[in-house]
């Protein structure tokens, strides 16, 4: 892999529901992994910064898993609720020939409906 | 604290103006960042700077330029304003990387939606 690419493009879920997505990342030279959630009309917000392989973080319903070793992150939303949807985004610091480089996926849209 | 902000909000130039876009945040960080977003891609480094007097160059840093004078300022030109540079300008800042080379997390300014016709 040698963008981000995140899956799935867009969700529609039911309030309650619980979901995931995924960030795929190159896994060589890996630095950090970014997850930003981006409501409409508003700017982007940090959600996690994960840099270990096997790393775990939580923020109220939401959390994330990261695996370095095979280049994928995890997002993980419980018991969904209107106020979750937004678009989330990931971004991964990479080592390449020309230096550090940030690259962001093109974000996975979320939609919870009532 | 007003956090990051982006002058002007909004803009619509002619193909060969130019222009200059500001970005100011007042959480003392060292580094910042220009982005532009487009439908249906991510957003995308112009350039950004990890302390003031440097800059760096991102993934699409053709036909702008920039400049950190003061820590707190970083500010995007174009020289010569083309449509494909139509697009929504982002600022952000975040702290310089942690002792363990990670990089830490942006603050993102509000944007400046850019029109060039």
């Amino acid at each position: 892999i040698l963008n981000v690419e995140q899956s799935p493009q867009s969700l529609h879920v039911q309030e309650g529901d619980s979901t995931n997505f995924t960030c795929s990342f190159p896994s060589s030279n890996f630095y950090a992994l970014h997850w930003y959630r981006w409501e409409t009309a508003k700017s982007p917000e940090a959600l996690f910064v994960m840099t270990l392989n096997g790393d775990e973080k939580k923020k109220g319903r939401i959390s994330a898993t990261l695996n370095t070793k095979e280049g994928y992150s995890y997002l993980y939303i419980k018991g969904s609720q209107p106020e979750d949807s937004a678009t989330y985004l990931c971004a991964s610091w990479i080592l390449t020939g020309g230096g550090n480089k940030l690259t962001f996926g093109t974000g996975t849209q979320l939609k919870v409906e009532l | 604290n007003a956090g990051v902000t982006q002058t002007p909000k909004f803009r619509v130039l002619k193909t060969g103006q130019s222009m200059t876009l500001l970005c100011a945040q007042d959480m003392n960080h060292e580094y910042m960042y220009w982005y532009r977003q487009d439908p249906g891609m991510g957003l995308r480094l112009i350039h950004y700077s990890v302390g003031e007097g440097t800059t760096a160059k991102g993934e699409v840093p053709d036909g702008y330029n920039v400049s950190r004078l003061k820590k707190q300022n970083f500010l995007l030109g174009l020289e010569s304003a083309a449509p494909s540079q139509t697009s929504v300008y982002f600022c952000a800042s975040s702290h310089a990387r942690t002792s363990g080379g990670a990089y830490n997390e942006q603050f993102f300014g509000p944007g400046t939606r850019l029109t060039v016709l």
